[in-house]
């Protein structure tokens, strides 16, 4: 299995512009979450999901912020309009199941300038 | 109280020390525990699960206790290659997992 896939890796966009970020968990996990690291608040959940319903999205910062799950294999996180102290990675990462380790994806670098 | 809290460090030891992180949750329902390790610009790795009777891998011991609602992990014969920041994972509620804000550590020559 290729692991947890985001994409872009590296994404530089101007304030005001709508960023999708995508991610494709490792087949057959249940679990889809979503992650924001800044050296300021470390590693903050986001979102996540269990059969690609969302489970908890108490950490989204505000109503900028929006993510999907259409399908067992595909998530997106959408954040518009941007601003620049949303620069930060944004990790995916899936589990299977409850009480297993999660794997992270290789994180998307965002700058909004 | 924070869900899961950390010393950052950073804890700068040279070669060949012993070196223990602590983490303290707040949960005390939470059963399951991780250890990961971030290298620079990298994503987080799972670097040992946490049980109830302790587990070692090699020179890393990690151990959960309950009572006081912390885990540690430590490190015996500290290599350059052991040089990252370590995050404790601790679960919360519906089977998310939350990351600690990590303890940076530095091993020199």
């Amino acid at each position: 299995d290729a692991g947890v896939i985001q994409s872009p890796r590296h994404e530089v966009t101007e304030m005001g512009q709508e960023v999708t970020l995508r991610c494709k968990p490792i087949s057959g996990h249940d679990y889809l979450f979503w992650y924001r690291q800044t050296m300021m608040r470390g590693l903050e959940l986001l979102i996540y999901f269990n059969n690609n319903v969302p489970i908890d999205d108490s950490g989204m910062p505000e109503d900028r912020f929006s993510a999907k799950m259409p399908n067992a294999s595909f998530s997106t996180l959408k954040i518009q309009p941007s601003e620049p102290r949303d620069s930060a990675v944004y990790f995916c990462a899936s589990r299977q199941g409850g009480g297993t380790e999660a794997f992270f994806g290789q994180g998307t670098r965002l700058t909004v300038v | 109280r924070k869900e899961v809290e950390q010393d950052p460090g950073p804890f700068n030891v040279p070669e060949g020390a012993t070196v223990a992180f602590n983490c303290t949750y707040s949960n005390s329902a939470s059963q399951s525990f991780f250890w990961y390790r971030q290298d620079c610009r990298k994503e987080p790795k799972l670097l040992m699960s946490v049980y109830s009777s302790g587990n070692e891998d090699g020179r890393f011991t990690a151990q959960l206790n309950r009572a006081s609602q912390y885990i540690s992990l430590l490190i015996r014969d500290s290599k350059l290659s052991d040089s990252a920041t370590y995050l404790c994972v601790v679960p919360g509620g519906y089977n998310k997992l939350i990351f600690g804000a990590g303890t940076r550590l530095a091993v020199h020559p």
